[in-house]
């Protein structure tokens, strides 16, 4: 694989039930994080990660719940989704904190 | 914090220069980026601006710096139908979490 991938593309989802969105690159960055992006509200940083071992919360990071154990994966958790979470999310990664960030394909969530 | 802001629509003619603009607010920004989002796909750097420039020119692209006024400008010229897409602004402020994105300005193309 090359660059980020992200899985599942997209998924149908109960309200309450619990979902980990996986992101995975190969490049070796530093940072990484999760967005949301919704209909003109641009994109909303939900939580990241400046290095291996380290979380931050960002702008709208009630409901989720992220990890980083390794360099290469971020995975991000809806412990108990609700339908205010359908969204498409975004996964990223820089080299480090401020430098430009690649973006993975997206994750279409839709809990209903 | 930072903070950035871009208006939401812009339409052009095709073959026309386009001119998308964006504002922020925090004057040690070190980088400025522009990024394309086109429909049902993530984003993808188209550019990058260090802020001791005033100006960089790749192929279509110009970007414009105005550090005094915190405005950044991105031309893209002879407008193809190719470009309809989403633009984003983001800016290297101060935080934790890197990048602030504008909320993107749909660009969208009249024949």
């Amino acid at each position: 694989i090359a660059g980020i991938t992200q899985a599942p593309t997209s998924q149908i989802l109960a309200a309450g039930r619990r979902m980990t969105l996986r992101c995975t690159q190969d490049m070796r960055h530093n940072a990484m994080y999760w967005y949301r992006q919704d209909l003109g509200l641009g994109l909303r940083l939900i939580h990241y990660s400046n290095t291996a071992g380290t979380t931050g919360k960002g702008e709208v990071p009630d409901g989720y719940s992220v990890s980083r154990a390794n360099t290469d994966d971020f995975p991000l958790t809806l412990a108990s989704a609700v339908p205010s979470q359908t969204s498409v999310y975004f996964c990223a990664s820089s080299p480090a904190r401020g430098n430009e960030q690649f973006f993975g394909p997206g994750t279409r969530l839709t809990v209903l | 914090g930072e903070d950035v802001e871009q208006s939401l629509f812009l339409s052009v003619r095709e073959g026309d220069s386009s001119v998308i603009n964006c504002t922020y607010t925090d004057s040690s920004s070190t980088y400025l980026y522009w990024y394309k989002q086109e429909p049902g796909a993530g984003l993808q750097l188209l550019t990058y601006i260090f802020s001791n420039m005033d100006m960089k020119q790749d192929q279509r692209l110009t970007v414009l710096l105005n550090k005094k006024d915190k405005h950044l400008s991105l031309r893209i010229a002879d407008t193809q139908t190719g470009d309809s897409a989403i633009y984003f602004c983001a800016a290297s402020g101060g935080g934790a979490d890197g990048l602030t994105f504008g909320k993107g300005t749909h660009l969208i193309i009249q024949p």
